[in-house]
């Protein structure tokens, strides 16, 4: 079965700018999307198509994908953006989770 | 305003069944696919099922195949998720999503506890 993989956390200090990275087998072939999941609180999709906002999320979220791997990328990172964030893509009509990402703002 | 609201869950015995519903709202509920997504406790998003508008394509992930049956109905605005032979490692909040693209949401969750 189709895998993504995320590193299990990250860290960055307020203002600077975060990665967070998702691979996957040929990845770059296939839509990916990324949901933020704040403590107690239900996903909420941040990119989708790789690189594009949902109405609403700031342009400081940015996506990208191209081979195996894609990537979120927070510029500015502010405290309220210290959440668990997880890529997701469709392989055979199948969606597949990556493992999640917990971000620290510090 | 949209909003899902799952509601069923509970604690059900290893064997046990229930049924899930989540009720939409402030949309076109016939419009969209709708899924089903799962999460244990302290653990990651986990999906489970998809249906289309219509109710004409409907996926499940592996581990759920002949246990699990989604439906819905328009008429009423709700998603089901029939829920068989239950395992303890079924455990989880299940969210019910609309879409999994640019006009994705999700419900707050209703929890499931399989226990002895």
């Amino acid at each position: 079965s189709y895998e993504l993989t995320q590193p299990p956390s990250v860290s960055v200090s307020p203002g600077q700018t975060a990665s967070i990275t998702c691979s996957g087998d040929d990845l770059g072939n296939k839509y990916v999307c990324w949901y933020q999941q704040r403590p107690g609180q239900s996903p909420q999709l941040i990119i989708y198509q790789d690189d594009k906002w949902p109405s609403g999320i700031p342009d400081r979220f940015s996506g990208s994908n191209s081979g195996n791997t894609a990537t979120l990328t927070i510029s500015g990172a502010q405290a309220v953006d210290e959440a668990d964030y997880y890529c997701q893509a469709w392989d055979s009509s199948t969606a597949v989770f990556g493992g999640g990402t917990k971000l620290t703002v510090l | 305003e949209v909003q899902l609201v799952e509601s069923g869950g509970g604690l059900v015995q290893p064997g046990g069944s229930l049924r899930l519903s989540c009720a939409g709202s402030g949309f076109t509920f016939s419009n969209y696919w709708m899924h089903w997504v799962r999460q244990a406790p302290g653990k990651g998003l986990v999906w489970v099922s998809r249906i289309k508008s219509d109710g004409s394509i409907i996926n499940y992930a592996d581990f759920v195949k002949g246990r699990f049956t989604i439906s819905r109905d328009n008429a009423k605005n709700t998603l089901y998720l029939q829920m068989n032979r239950l395992r303890v490692d079924d455990t989880a909040v299940y969210y019910c999503a609309r879409d999994m693209d640019y006009d994705s949401f999700w419900g707050q969750g209703t929890l499931v506890t399989v226990s002895s």
